[in-house]
């Protein structure tokens, strides 16, 4: 069973940084892309940036929104993936979701999300 | 501003059939697979439809999804309370190299 674990979430103060993290089970994890997606309150969904897998480079994309702000990466050893948001806004506040894929244009498999809140 | 465009409510009585739209460009939806999911009140988004027409082990065949041209449709049979969620659309966009979806669609079953 494929489970996805995000967890690094918090109360951050406007201008902070925090790295949010995901654990990934039940699937060959270096073997798949994978991405962030976010949701602000009462939102709809935002796809951040994504990573492909260890045999496609672990090349890296990011939303022009987020681009040059939060960073992302892979430890395939450790089946586990990263964001790094930096000189966060209150726009930023959401719960950031883990995300399997994309793999043919779809993201299969979704975590349970970490809330991030941005204060002034 | 979502890239893909989805009606924001729809709703109908149980046991009924509801529709879903979701219109796009040439640089997501025409030229790539669309997929479908459903949020749950509280939850996380599950995935519900992947290349466009596909259903995961799990999802039952009240759900469909096609696709022509630039826009999607998602189709659901029979409606159950349950079914009562936020339904988003989504796909790749080549131009803007980023994942894009819907801005997403609350189905009430009355």
């Amino acid at each position: 069973e494929v489970e996805l674990l995000e967890s690094g979430g918090g109360l951050v103060q406007r201008g902070g940084s925090l790295r949010l993290s995901c654990v990934a089970s039940g699937f060959t994890f270096s073997s798949y892309a994978m991405s962030w997606v976010r949701q602000a309150p009462g939102k709809g969904l935002e796809w951040l940036s994504a990573i492909s897998s260890f045999t496609n480079g672990g090349r890296t994309s990011y939303a022009d929104s987020v681009k040059g702000r939060f960073t992302i990466s892979r430890d395939n050893s450790k089946n586990t993936l990263y964001l790094q948001v930096n000189s966060l806004g209150a726009d930023d506040t959401a719960i950031y979701y883990c995300v399997k894929g994309p793999a043919r244009d779809c993201f299969d498999y979704w975590g349970q999300g970490t809330l991030v809140t941005v204060s002034s | 501003q979502s890239v893909l465009t989805q009606p924001p409510s729809v709703s109908a009585a149980p046991g009924q059939k509801v529709t879903i739209s979701c219109s796009g460009s040439s640089s997501n939806i025409e030229n790539n697979y669309v997929s479908w999911y459903q949020q749950l009140p509280g939850t996380a988004p599950k995935l519900l439809i992947y290349e466009n027409n596909k259903r995961p082990s799990g999802i039952p065949d009240r759900f469909s999804g096609s696709k022509s041209g630039t826009s999607a449709t998602l189709g659901i049979t029979g409606l159950q309370t349950g079914d009562e969620a936020d339904y988003f659309c989504g796909t790749w966009d080549n131009s803007l190299s980023e994942g894009v979806f819907g801005g997403g669609t609350t189905l009430t079953v009355l």
